[in-house]
């Protein structure tokens, strides 16, 4: 079975231009959640959607940050405009309700 | 609000020597909590979870971990590591939401 893939591995940007991730949980994992990874730190959740519906975006910069899950399976967040601190890497992961969490690879974004 | 606490940032151990990470907890009610590991340019891989039952919980690759409601601990073993073994461990604990600890940063000698 695959796991959760996630695309770019990396991104390099310059500061105020806008950048898109992408993810595709496991299939069947009706739970999606984007993470975000500071050097150093664990993942901070900034989203978790059930199906379709966010049930908790409170930690979501909504000022430059959103995402999207238009169809309950694929997500995509979206940073416009990207500053330096948004340098990090953005972990996307799946579950079964309330089930353990899967995480995917990751996507790397340095902010230039 | 619910937290982690990992006290160790960096552990050094010999190959096939005993491993012990420690995490302690926060939560209002009985916690969830998991132990996940971490390769260089990784994703996060699930090591071991404890929902409820037996607090002694075996998980992946020779880990274990116990719960001490009363230490409000969960700390991850090992009885003999490999060199394999050498990542970034962490520590989290919710339901819905995991709040992860900082993380311990495993090294093994040879």
């Amino acid at each position: 079975e695959a796991g959760v893939v996630q695309s770019p591995r990396y991104k390099i940007i310059e500061k105020k231009q806008p950048v898109a991730f992408w993810c595709n949980p496991i299939s069947g994992h009706n739970t999606l959640y984007w993470y975000l990874q500071n050097l150093g730190q664990g993942p901070e959740l900034l989203i978790r959607y059930e199906n379709e519906e966010a049930v908790d975006d409170s930690q979501l910069p909504k000022d430059r940050f959103s995402a999207e899950r238009l169809k309950g399976v694929d997500s995509t967040l979206k940073i416009q405009p990207a500053e330096l601190g948004d340098s990090a890497v953005y972990l996307c992961a799946s579950s079964l309700e309330t089930g353990e969490q899967y995480f995917g690879p990751g996507t790397r974004l340095t902010v230039t | 609000a619910q937290s982690v606490t990992q006290p160790d940032i960096h552990i050094t151990v010999s190959e096939g020597a005993s491993l012990e990470l420690r995490c302690n907890y926060s939560y209002g009610a009985t916690p969830y909590l998991f132990w996940y590991v971490q390769s260089p340019g990784q994703g996060l891989q699930l090591l071991l979870k404890y929902f409820s039952g037996d607090t002694l919980v075996q998980g992946i690759k020779g880990f274990e971990a116990e719960f001490k409601r009363s230490q409000s601990s969960f700390n991850l073993r090992k009885p003999s590591v490999h060199w394999s073994d050498a990542a970034e461990y962490f520590c989290a604990v919710g339901a819905f939401k995991l709040t992860f600890g900082t993380g311990t940063r495993l090294t093994i000698i040879p």
